[in-house]
């Protein structure tokens, strides 16, 4: 079974902090992507990465950087956290390009981030 | 350039009633559609999807639904519901071409009474 595992259930930061989102998948999936999900507007997609080394910018960067040193880890940064970005954040992969848009997401069970 | 509408941020049913939960996308190009589920606390999974095959799909847990194009619809349904199915339900569509990503809707809340 596909385990994609964020490294913090909850996380609590200061206002110019920078914050780092841990997600490792066990599944060899080249594919793998942050979400963030706020009440009211749905999933909206930050980042993703199709490869090693590769990311693709989604629908609301700004604000957040990635890194993808190794093929099963993703991380999302938060260069100087702000209030704003308060809000759930989903970790998700799945199976490479060819089959992009057929293979499902599998999702991890969320970091809940605070700002203050 | 594809996006999703779900009418109805919240649909109340009763246990045993029929659950109709509407979905209408917009697409350039023949869509690949999905439904998800999310649990509290936990993360999405996925319900069932539409890859151009069988326009009535069947998924997990006794849902289905149905792509029809003329009216650009993939609408979820279940015939009798249970408390458990209580939960947050995301359709999404993708283009199916490229890196298209998947573009969600903004979710419908699914409250089941006793």
């Amino acid at each position: 079974d596909v385990k994609v595992t964020q490294s913090s259930r909850y996380l609590v930061k200061r206002t110019g902090e920078k914050v780092f989102l841990e997600c490792v998948q066990d599944m060899d999936h080249e594919n793998m992507f942050w979400y963030r999900q706020d009440p009211g507007l749905g999933l909206r997609l930050i980042y993703f990465s199709y490869d090693v080394k590769m990311k693709e910018k989604g629908d609301i960067p700004e604000g957040y950087s990635v890194s993808r040193e190794k093929k099963e880890r993703f991380s999302l940064i938060l260069e100087s956290a702000s209030t704003n970005q308060t809000s759930m954040y989903l970790c998700a992969s799945n199976i490479g390009q060819a089959i992009l848009q057929v293979s499902p997401l599998h999702f991890g069970n969320g970091t809940r981030l605070t700002v203050t | 350039a594809q996006s999703v509408t779900q009418l109805g941020s919240h649909v109340s049913v009763s246990e045993g009633a029929l659950v109709l939960l509407r979905c209408n996308y917009s697409s350039s190009v023949p869509p690949y559609l999905f439904w998800y589920v999310q649990y509290p606390n936990q993360g999405l999974q996925l319900l069932l999807k539409y890859t151009s095959a069988a326009t009535l799909v069947k998924g997990i847990n006794g849902f289905e639904a149905e792509f029809k194009k003329s009216e650009t619809s993939f609408h979820l349904t279940k015939p009798s519901a249970h408390m458990s199915d209580a939960a947050e339900y995301f359709c999404a569509v993708t283009l199916g071409e490229g890196y298209s990503t998947l573009t969600f809707g903004k979710g419908t809340m699914l409250l089941v009474s006793p």
